[in-house]
């Protein structure tokens, strides 16, 4: 079964770190480029960041760029997103996306989703 | 960045009737953009993308047209399970954007 999973969410106080992990089964996993997605409570939804399938291209939402580092571990079959200087503003469900028709930049559709992980900022 | 705008926020219609989804972008994507649906409590699913091709286990009951600003999402006849979130969202230019959604809520 193709699934992947999200993990590393929590409360965390502002200016504070977390370290988000995508673990994904039932497909070759190098063959991808993935993306994090996030979804304000009760909001639509933000494209965050981008990997692609050799992870030698990144791209980052502006308010996010410095702030957060995406990367991935092909052996391990995982995708990272670790985020520093969190803000309130970062409050979400962060979900991993996989990239269909990848254009080698580690941009296209997502057609698997993981369940999210919750990254709540507060003080 | 893309804009994207989606209208109606909120379409109120009954089982059986068709629902014409609009999303417009504020710059020509050609045909790189794609449509998904979200339930309550669940995940987005992919619907359509480039603009008009259906991902695979879609009902043929979703279509997708247009091309350059303008794409419609259309449901030929609504299913008690369509009634949801719908978003479109361009692959043509960083950042990738959404549109805000549109509710398709039963009448």
């Amino acid at each position: 079964e193709v699934q992947m999973v999200e993990s590393g969410g929590g409360l965390v106080k502002p200016g504070g770190s977390l370290r988000l992990s995508c673990a994904a089964s039932g497909f070759t996993f190098s063959s991808y480029s993935f993306n994090w997605v996030r979804q304000a409570p009760g909001k639509g939804l933000e494209w965050v960041s981008s990997t692609t399938r050799s992870d030698n291209y990144r791209k980052y939402l502006a308010s996010v760029d410095g702030r957060f580092t995406i990367s991935r571990d092909n052996a391990k079959n995982a995708v990272f997103l670790q985020m520093t200087s969190l803000r309130v503003e970062d409050t979400a469900i962060y979900y991993c996306a996989r990239i269909l028709n990848d254009n080698n930049y580690g941009s296209g559709y997502y057609d698997v989703w993981g369940r999210g992980t919750l990254v709540t900022v507060s003080s | 960045e893309i804009v994207l705008t989606q209208s109606p926020a909120t379409l109120s219609l009954s089982p059986g009737e068709r629902a014409t989804l609009s999303c417009r972008a504020s710059q020509s994507m050609r045909g790189y953009l794609a449509w998904y649906q979200q339930r309550p409590g669940q995940v987005p699913r992919l619907l359509i993308f480039d603009a008009s091709n259906r991902a695979p286990g879609i009902p043929a009951r979703f279509s997708g047209s247009g091309f350059g600003t303008d794409f419609t999402l259309t449901i030929s006849s609504l299913e008690p399970e369509d009634f949801a979130i719908y978003y479109c969202q361009q692959r043509a230019d960083w950042p990738l954007t959404f549109g805000g959604g549109t509710k398709v809520e039963i009448k």
